[in-house]
């Protein structure tokens, strides 16, 4: 079965500074691997997405993550946080009919500090 | 373009009575999803359409919650009668229903159950 695991429920960064979110999932075979940003009151926003190919995956906002396989993570990363990426993100892992089905984790809400 | 449409964005009601959220998908999407997001979780898949057929409404709780696509459009997703850990955030999604393909999510109703 398919799951996903983010070890950090809240990251408190200064903006400016570099940001890596934890994810690491589960699942039985090549997974596509997603992330997702949830503002207040907002839906969810794709940032990028993992289905095959270079492992190191770019997305929107300056955002990029890195597959690998062998740690089953997928870790996000940016190199300067701006005070607008203060939102809750989200890694998800599609099913076994690939983008459907998705499953995601619970979430890491991070906090943009001037 | 236009984005997922969803209404009311909230909702009060009392438990036993019975409640019903709409979602306008992206023009031309034929795969609809409903999503279910308890505070602190992430979104858990509740049904998925393909037009007006239903894919997947395993994770349904079937006894309250009924939903439907009449015309492979719009879709209707009903609780009846509603219980105090029925509140959470109902997030509706479509996609092209390609594989691999993305999921965009409308900005979700927020339902308190008293």
């Amino acid at each position: 079965a398919q799951s996903v695991t983010q070890p950090d429920i809240h990251i408190t960064v200064s903006e400016g500074a570099s940001l890596e979110l934890r994810c690491n999932y589960s699942y039985g075979a090549t997974p596509y691997l997603f992330w997702y940003v949830q503002s207040p009151g907002q839906g969810l926003q794709l940032l990028l997405k993992y289905f095959s190919g270079d492992t190191l995956v770019q997305g929107i906002k300056g955002f990029e993550a890195e597959f690998k396989r062998s740690q089953s993570s997928f870790n996000l990363r940016k190199p300067s946080v701006h005070w607008s990426d203060a939102a809750e993100y989200f890694c998800a892992v599609g099913g076994k009919t690939g983008a459907n089905n998705l499953f995601f984790g619970t979430g890491t809400r991070l906090t943009v500090i001037p | 373009e236009a984005g997922v449409a969803q209404s009311p964005r909230y909702k009060i009601i009392e438990k036993r009575q019975s409640v019903a959220f709409w979602c306008n998908p992206i023009s031309g999407h034929a795969t609809l999803y409903w999503y279910q997001q308890i505070l602190g979780q992430g979104p858990k898949l509740l049904i998925q359409f393909q037009n007006n057929g239903v894919v997947d409404d395993s994770q349904l709780p079937k006894d309250r919650f009924s939903a439907e696509r009449l015309k492979g459009v719009d879709s209707t997703l009903k609780i009846q009668p509603a219980k105090l850990e029925d509140s959470a955030v109902y997030l509706c999604a479509s996609s092209t229903g390609q594989v691999q393909e993305t999921q965009y999510f409308g900005p979700g109703t927020r339902l308190l159950v008293l």
